[in-house]
């Protein structure tokens, strides 16, 4: 079965800073998407940036930016230039090419400080 | 984009009483659609996966005479929380997958804005 683990479950960073947040997962499959997930406290559930596993370019989306190391089953969210809103719970998930159900991580909790 | 619309977003009843939740896909045909619960402060658990003109599957320790799924169209999926008690208040999420293969923009799951149910 697979897992996914976030270790993190605060941070904080100041504004216009840099942060990273930490995921690893375990799986047996080859063929997989990841996920980061943004849930405000509105909580509607926002997607972030995604990751093919078949691709090895790490996927860009503005300033958010993920380091994908497969061999590893390391996924890490990156955000650039940290701005209040991205305040919110952070999750990562995975997505299984067998059944398309996605298993997300514990969350990470970020507060952005002005 | 792609929009699900979840309904209603928030519900008290009573204990013993019976509530649906609706979740729609608006601008796209959803083969697929999964109804996670989420308790304060934790992660979204899945609770059940609803293909459209199936039975749905249930994951392990979700009680599917407690939790009724229907999908009975390509964009409306519905559950419903049978007999509610205190115990079964908490937040519940609904995602939808468009029609697809998997390399492609339907892995991507849209989510509904979920589902804040209170049983008195």
């Amino acid at each position: 079965a697979q897992t996914v683990t976030q270790s993190q479950p605060e941070m904080s960073v100041q504004e216009a800073e840099t942060v990273t947040l930490s995921c690893t997962y375990d799986t047996s499959e080859s063929n997989y998407y990841l996920f980061w997930y943004k849930q405000p406290p509105s909580r509607q559930m926002i997607l972030v940036i995604r990751q093919e596993a078949y691709k090895q370019q790490n996927a860009t989306e503005n300033r958010f930016s993920v380091n994908f190391q497969k061999a590893a089953k390391s996924f890490s969210l990156k955000i650039s230039d940290s701005q209040l809103g991205d305040t919110a719970m952070y999750f990562c998930a995975f997505m299984s090419s067998a059944t398309y159900k996605y298993i997300f991580g514990t969350g990470t909790r970020l507060k952005v400080l002005a | 984009g792609a929009v699900v619309s979840q309904h209603p977003s928030w519900v008290i009843c009573k204990s013993g009483t019976s509530v649906k939740i609706e979740c729609r896909s608006l601008d796209f045909q959803a083969t697929t659609m999964f109804w996670y619960r989420q308790f304060p402060k934790q992660s979204l658990m899945l609770m059940a996966t609803s293909n459209e003109g199936s039975k749905a599957t249930y994951e392990q320790g979700v009680e599917k005479d407690k939790f009724l799924i229907n999908h009975a169209s390509l964009t409306l999926s519905t559950l419903t929380v049978t007999s509610a008690h205190p115990e079964d208040s908490s937040f519940y999420i609904c995602s939808a997958r468009a029609t697809g293969p998997f390399r492609s923009g339907a892995n991507v799951l849209t989510f509904g804005a979920g589902s804040r149910l209170t049983v008195l």
